[in-house]
């Protein structure tokens, strides 16, 4: 049964960059089984998907973050992780990590979410 | 920029059937894009109800089902519970790795 964490800062300077951990457990970061992805909700809104990340090097990006958002992986810790560049207040939300069965490209798997707030 | 479209709200009663949909702002929703559906509570990360438009998730009790209606992909609660109050979204996998959420629909079950 796949876990996933998040992990970082919770609190970001506005013009700053958002740094994102996610640690899985339960299986391997490098499986073709899935795309590990992120995905966030500001405060009293909806969910957004930000981007994914398959196969260790093939990264996916919302056309709205593309400019902003980088997405990379560390194997040898079993982690991905999330930078978001240039943050403003509309930055502000819970950021989830997940797993996305690469089979039926549903988001399987969720971490607990994390708040990150942007203010100076 | 493609949108999916949901029910901003929908109130059923207890022991009711509601409907929920997940439409495209251009175009049908078809099982192609793999109709996924999620349930959220206050507080609390998604959970999986639905993938592959009508596929269960493990848990899942049988009172949600998926389909196809039309040009939209459609989660349905037949006797809702007290419990099934939540926000439910609808997702849609576009292809070469790209998803997209719709807004959410808040259910209440009074």
């Amino acid at each position: 049964q796949l876990q996933l964490q998040e992990s970082g800062p919770r609190l970001v300077k506005p013009s700053e960059t958002l740094s994102l951990t996610c640690t899985v457990s339960g299986g391997s970061i490098s499986s073709t089984s899935y795309f590990w992805g992120w995905i966030r909700q500001p405060p009293g809104k909806g969910l957004e998907w930000i981007g994914s990340l398959y196969n260790i090097g093939s990264t996916y990006y919302s056309p709205s973050l593309k400019s902003r958002v980088t997405i990379s992986v560390d194997t040898s810790k079993n982690q991905f992780s999330l930078k978001l560049t240039s943050v403003t207040a509309a930055d502000t939300a819970v950021y989830y990590c997940a797993s996305a069965n690469w089979d039926d490209d549903y988001f399987d798997h969720w971490g607990q979410g994390t708040l990150v707030t942007v203010s100076s | 920029q493609t949108v999916v479209t949901q029910e901003p709200s929908f109130s059923v009663s207890p022991g009711g059937t509601v409907t929920l949909t997940c439409g495209l702002s251009s175009g049908s929703v078809s099982i192609s894009y793999y109709p996924s559906w999620y349930q959220q509570t206050p507080g609390q990360a998604p959970r999986t109800l639905i993938y592959s438009t009508s596929t269960r998730s493990s848990g899942v009790p049988d009172r949600f089902s998926g389909s196809i209606l039309g040009n939209k992909a459609a989660l349905t609660i037949t006797g809702a519970q007290a419990d099934d109050e939540a926000d439910y979204y609808c997702v849609l996998y576009m292809g070469s790795g790209i998803w997209v959420f719709g807004g959410g629909t808040k259910v209440t079950v009074l």
